[in-house]
Parts: C-alpha cells; structure tokens; sequence
C-alpha cells in the first residue's frame, strides 16, 4: 500500500478555521487529484494538478485551495468559506493524465463541528 | 461536460451467479475508461481498465462507443468480489470523472 500517504487519518476542527490536509506520494508522478467522498455521491474531484506549479479547478473547488510547489506534495486547504466540509478525503497520482491509472491514499476524515 | 452514470446503488446476487454492474458514460472527446474497486477496509484500486483489454479476477468491461457504456461483468460470482465498485472517465486534459458507486453483494 505504499507510495501515497495521507495524514493524519482523522482530522477534527471547529467551523470557522482553515485546515490543511496533507498527501505525499513517492511514485514520481506527475499529475496528483483531490477528491471528496460522501456517502451515495462517489468521488467528487475538488483540485488537480498535471505538473509542478500547475493546478486546474475540478467540479467543486469552491472553498478549496491548494499549491504544488513539489512534485511529491499536493496539499489541500479547506478553507472556512467551505459551506459542508465534513467528509471524506481522497488524494490520488497517476503518472500522467488520461490511460493513467490513478493511485489513491488511505484517505482523512474530516469533521467539522 | 463529462458524466458517469452507475444506475444500480446496490446489487445483490447468489454466489456463483453471473453478474453485470452497469455504466454509461457522456464525453464528447475520446473516453479513457475504468473500473475501479474497493475492499471493505482497503483503499480504492484499480479492477481493469478499457485499453488493455484484460480480464481481472475473472471480470470483464467492453466499451460500447455507440450506446455510450462500459459495464462490468463477470459470469460465476464469487463471495470476495463483495465490494463497492466504481467506473471512472479520464481524460487527457486531467479531468477525471467517477460514478456513484454500486455496492456489490454476493450471497453464499
């Protein structure tokens, strides 16, 4: 299982506050994806970034940011502007976009309160 | 825009049954293509994907360009593959775009 990490694995914050949720990967990948999971909706992808220093809005980036100043460090923010925080999770890599196959983390669960 | 739709949420069958779990998909581009699963307590993983063409764990998925799908299927079930299983589009651009979910059940 290794080669993504994510942490910590369970991540609890008051509403109002930024919170940063970490993914490392050691994979030498290229591109790496931010997705929320919530229970009956899927994967919903929140960020991703096809190269170091690039990043694109996925269907719901909205009271999200992040930044990929390395290519094995994609760190995603949520920010207090983010309506409905608690969920689910998931960082991903891949060695390049479109046949790639994507390697995901153990995911962390966030909960706002 | 691009979407995946997995019409069954839950589906339920004896073991050794076949079983089919179903995707349709809207792209206009060329679809890259793939299910993906995930184990009760294991991290999502890729099960197969389009263009190798390969069975898995004795599953297989044709893509059907004209009636837009890429279903799952495998013909004798077996009580491990209970999982949930998701069908995703990728596209070179880097947008990738995944299905609710269907969760599997195979009853002994």
């Amino acid at each position: 299982d290794g080669g993504i990490t994510q942490s910590p694995k369970y991540l609890f914050r008051k509403e109002g506050q930024n919170v940063t949720l970490s993914c490392e990967q050691n994979l030498n990948h290229d591109a790496m994806y931010w997705y929320r999971q919530d229970p009956g909706q899927g994967l919903r992808l929140i960020y991703y970034s096809q190269i170091v220093n690039d990043f694109q809005k996925g269907d719901i980036a909205e009271g999200y940011s992040v930044s990929r100043e390395k290519k094995e460090s994609f760190p995603l923010t949520v920010t207090s502007a983010q309506k409905n925080p608690t969920a689910f999770y998931l960082c991903a890599s891949s060695r390049g976009t479109g046949f790639y196959e994507q390697y995901f983390g153990p995911g962390t669960r966030l909960t706002v309160t | 825009a691009q979407r995946v739709t997995q019409p069954e949420k839950l589906l339920s069958v004896f073991k050794g049954a076949p079983v089919e779990l179903k995707c349709n998909y809207s792209y206009s581009g060329s679809p890259e293509l793939f299910w993906y699963v995930q184990y009760s307590r294991q991290r999502l993983q890729l099960l197969l994907r389009h263009i190798s063409r390969e069975s898995i764990k004795g599953f297989t998925a044709d893509l059907n360009k004209g009636e837009t799908s890429f279903h799952l299927k495998k013909p004798f079930a077996q009580e491990e593959d209970s999982a949930m299983y998701y069908c995703a589009l990728f596209t070179n651009a880097g947008k990738s775009t995944f299905g609710d979910g269907t969760t599997l059940t195979v009853k002994p």
